[in-house]
């Protein structure tokens, strides 16, 4: 089976600082990533997405890379903000519409 | 547009007793997932549905889950009996599948058995 895993549980960033997350995963064939973040008390809420086609994509304030020669993905918030403080998900597509998950990283922004 | 609607968004309630959760999806979408987040498992997909027909439960716990979906805007996952080792939060999610498979998920039921 496919195992999806965030490197970090926790982050600690400085307001105003970028930050990285991270995210390895195993199954090879996978073709669609997502990133989701979920604050307390919320539903995962969709940040931004990526194919496998592409190794990067922009959106606001945010960037993902993907490395599939090592299987790795990665999340970039530009100049943290409060707000950002939430739970972060990266999911891939395993087949038949159905995302599996990673463990998550929260993001903890200091003022 | 009200998004995915869950309900309840709280419930409490004893060991042995039965446990219905509610799920409106977003209008149009056509893929219904429930999922289950807790601290020692992280989010866990019991069942999806592609429209309004189960296509993967392997991910429900045992027979004491159900889940149906009687028509396209409304589903059901049904705990019979409840035990401590159910309390979690329950999320339902849809997705329009030919849109790039981004789910929308719902508030989520935060389920407590005692």
């Amino acid at each position: 089976g496919e195992s999806v895993g965030l490197h970090l549980p926790t982050l600690s960033v400085q307001e105003g600082d970028n930050s990285i997350i991270n995210c390895a995963y195993s199954n090879s064939a996978s073709d669609y990533f997502i990133w989701y973040k979920q604050e307390s008390g919320k539903g995962p809420q969709f940040i931004i997405d990526i194919r496998s086609n592409m190794d990067k994509r922009q959106g606001q304030r945010v960037t993902v890379l993907l490395n599939k020669t090592v299987k790795h993905l990665s999340l970039q918030i530009a100049a943290t903000q409060p707000g950002d403080s939430a739970v972060y998900f990266c999911a891939l597509e395993g087949g038949g519409n159905k995302l599996t998950f990673g463990t998550g990283t929260q993001l903890k922004v200091e003022l | 547009d009200a998004g995915v609607i869950q309900s309840p968004r709280h419930e409490v309630t004893e060991m042995g007793q039965e446990v219905t959760l509610r799920c409106k999806p977003i209008s149009g979408h056509n893929s219904l997932f429930w999922y289950r987040q807790t601290m020692m498992r992280g989010l866990e997909l019991l069942i999806y549905f592609n429209n309004n027909v189960p296509i993967d439960d392997s991910g429900m716990p045992e027979d004491r889950f159900s889940a149906k979906m009687p028509n396209a805007s409304f589903s059901t996952l049904k705990i019979q009996p409840s035990e401590p080792r159910d309390s979690a939060v329950y999320f339902c999610a849809s997705s329009l599948a030919s849109l790039g498979y981004g789910y929308t998920f719902g508030s989520g039921t935060r389920l407590t058995v005692v």
